[in-house]
C-alpha cells in the first residue's frame, strides 16, 4: 500500500457525460501528478500540482482540468468523454526536494470506461 | 525532448533463471534521474529503484540488481534466481531536474516489458 488513495476504482460511463476522479496523496506528500495509462498512449503525465498550484503541464486534453484543495487531496476532472479516453487513470504523489527529484508513489488508479 | 526505449516488449524465462530487462534513455540535460516501477496483474504501480545522474554506482536490492552506464544512457534491471512472483510488466522512466527546468517533475515512461516467469 503506497498511501495513495484514489476513488472510485471503477468508473464506467457513456460518451458526452463529465465525470470528477478524486485522489488523496501521502500524508506530507506536497505534490500531486496525474498521469493516463492506455493501450495505445503508454502511460503519459498529465498534471502535476504542488501546494494548490499548479506547476506542469503535459498532454493534457482541454476537455480536461484538475486541482489541487486546501487539504491537499486533488481532483481530475474529464468532460465531453469520449471512447478514447477509456483509461486507467493514475494519481501519485512525492515529497518536495529542492535538491532533485524524488520518487513517486502511486494509487491503485481509477478505472473508466466509456460507452 | 527525453525519452525512454525499452525495447523488449516481452520477455519469458523459467523460474530460477537470471533475467535482465533493457532501458535506454535520451535527455539532453546533464542532471537527470532514473527509476523503474513495477506493475503487476493487479494494476498498481510499484516503485523499485530511483537513481541520479551522478551516481554511476550499481545496486543490489537482494534479488534485485541495477546497471547504470552514462556511455551509453543505458539503465538495466536485473533479476537473478527469478521467481513466479516476479511476473510484472517493468517500467523505465526519466525525470530530468535542470534548473530551467525547477519544479516540474514528471516522468516519461518507456513502454513497459511484460516479464513472465514459468513455473
Amino acid at each position: 500500500d503506497s498511501g495513495v488513495t484514489q476513488t472510485p476504482k471503477h468508473l464506467i460511463t457513456a460518451t458526452g457525460q463529465r465525470v470528477t476522479l478524486r485522489c488523496s496523496p501521502r500524508s506530507g506528500d506536497l505534490s500531486v501528478y496525474w498521469y493516463q495509462q492506455s493501450l495505445d498512449q503508454g502511460l503519459q503525465f498529465l498534471i502535476q500540482y504542488y501546494n494548490g498550484e499548479e506547476r506542469a503541464k503535459g498532454n493534457i486534453l482541454e476537455r480536461f482540468s484538475a486541482q489541487q484543495f486546501p487539504d491537499l487531496h486533488s481532483e481530475l476532472n474529464l468532460s465531453s468523454l469520449e471512447l478514447g479516453d477509456s483509461a486507467l487513470y493514475f494519481c501519485a504523489s512525492s515529497v518536495e526536494n529542492r535538491g532533485g527529484v524524488n520518487e513517486q508513489f502511486f494509487g491503485p488508479g481509477t478505472r473508466l470506461t466509456v460507452l | 525532448a527525453q525519452k525512454v526505449t525499452q525495447a523488449q516488449t516481452e520477455i519469458s524465462v523459467v523460474e530460477k533463471e537470471d533475467v535482465t530487462l533493457d532501458c535506454v534513455y535520451e535527455t539532453r540535460d546533464t542532471t537527470y534521474y532514473l527509476f523503474w516501477y513495477k506493475q503487476p496483474p493487479s494494476g498498481e504501480l510499484v516503485f523499485l529503484i530511483r537513481r541520479n545522474s551522478f551516481d554511476e554506482q550499481n545496486e543490489i536490492s537482494g534479488r534485485y540488481s541495477w546497471n547504470f552506464q552514462k556511455s551509453t544512457s543505458s539503465f538495466n534491471f536485473t533479476i537473478t534466481a527469478s521467481q513466479v512472483v516476479d511476473s510484472a510488466v517493468y517500467f523505465c522512466a526519466l525525470s530530468e531536474a535542470s534548473i530551467s527546468n525547477f519544479g516540474n517533475e514528471k516522468l516519461t515512461f518507456g513502454t513497459g516489458t511484460r516479464l513472465t516467469i514459468i513455473p
